[in-house]
C-alpha cells in the first residue's frame, strides 16, 4: 500500500487529453510539499518529468503539466502520443522524513 | 554529460550482504545529496534511502533501517548501499539517484538524475 495513491491504469486515444491523479494526506502533500511526476517507459529508469508541481525540466513538451491543490496533485498529458505510453509516478516528502511514491499508473495509448 | 552507474548486483542468499556501489560523473558529485531507490519486479518505485552532500544527514526507508547502511564517498564520486541480512523482499532493481533540492511551501527535494539501476535477486 502506498502512501500516494495512483489509479492503476489510465488510457486514451493518440490526441486526447488523459489526467493521472496522486492522493495524498495531511503529512504529505497537505502539508504543504510538492509533488514531482516521473516516467519510466518500459524496460527503462524512471526520468523526472515534472517537478515542484508545475514545472517541467529542459527537454520535456509542454504537452506534459502538472498541478497541486489540497492533499492531491494531478498530471496531464494532452494531444497523445504512442511514445507516452509508460508507468508514471507521483512523489513527495512526508513527515516522518522520507520520500514517498506513489503505486505507479500504467498509461495505455489507444 | 551527467551519469550515474551503478553496480555490484547479483544473486545473493537470504541472510547474505552485498554492496552497490553508483558512480558519478560530469556533475560536481560532493555539491548534491544522494537517493537510492528500489523497484521490485513487476511493481512500482520505493524509496530506500538519502545521503546528504556531506553525509551528515542520513535516512532509511523502515523497511531496511538496521539493515542496510548508505555512504558515500567524495574524493571517488561514489555512492554506497551496504545491504545486510538480506530478505526474498529486497529483490529489486536499484537505482541511485541525484537530490536537487527544491523549495517549494515546504523544502523537499526531487530526483533529476537517475542510473540504469543493478539488479539485486535474493534466493536460494
Amino acid at each position: 500500500q502506498s502512501v500516494l495513491t495512483q489509479p492503476p491504469s489510465v488510457s486514451g486515444a493518440p490526441g486526447q487529453r488523459v489526467t493521472i491523479s496522486c492522493t495524498g494526506s495531511s503529512s504529505n502533500i497537505g502539508a504543504g510539499y510538492d509533488v514531482h511526476w516521473y516516467q519510466q517507459l518500459p524496460g527503462t529508469a524512471p526520468k523526472l518529468l515534472i517537478y515542484g508541481n508545475s514545472n517541467r525540466p529542459s527537454g520535456v513538451p509542454d504537452r506534459f503539466s502538472g498541478s497541486k491543490s489540497g492533499t492531491s496533485a494531478s498530471l496531464a498529458i494532452s494531444g497523445l502520443q504512442a511514445e507516452d505510453e509508460a508507468d508514471y509516478y507521483c512523489q513527495s516528502y512526508d513527515s516522518s522524513l522520507s520520500r514517498v511514491f506513489g503505486g505507479g499508473t500504467k498509461l495505455t495509448v489507444l | 554529460e551527467v551519469q550515474l552507474v551503478e553496480s555490484g548486483g547479483g544473486l545473493v542468499q537470504p541472510g547474505g550482504s552485498l554492496r552497490l556501489s553508483c558512480a558519478a560523473s560530469g556533475f560536481t558529485f560532493s555539491s548534491y545529496s544522494m537517493n537510492w531507490v528500489r523497484q521490485a519486479p513487476g511493481k512500482g518505485l520505493e524509496w530506500v534511502s538519502y545521503i546528504s552532500s556531506s553525509s551528515s544527514t542520513i535516512y532509511y526507508a523502515d523497511s531496511v533501517k538496521g539493515r542496510f547502511t548508505i555512504s558515500r564517498d567524495n574524493a571517488k564520486n561514489s555512492l554506497y548501499l551496504q545491504m545486510n541480512s538480506l530478505r526474498a523482499e529486497d529483490t529489486a532493481v536499484y537505482y541511485c539517484a541525484r537530490a536537487v533540492l527544491w523549495f517549494g511551501e515546504l523544502v523537499s527535494d526531487y530526483m533529476d538524475v537517475w542510473g540504469k539501476g543493478t539488479t539485486v535477486t535474493v534466493s536460494s
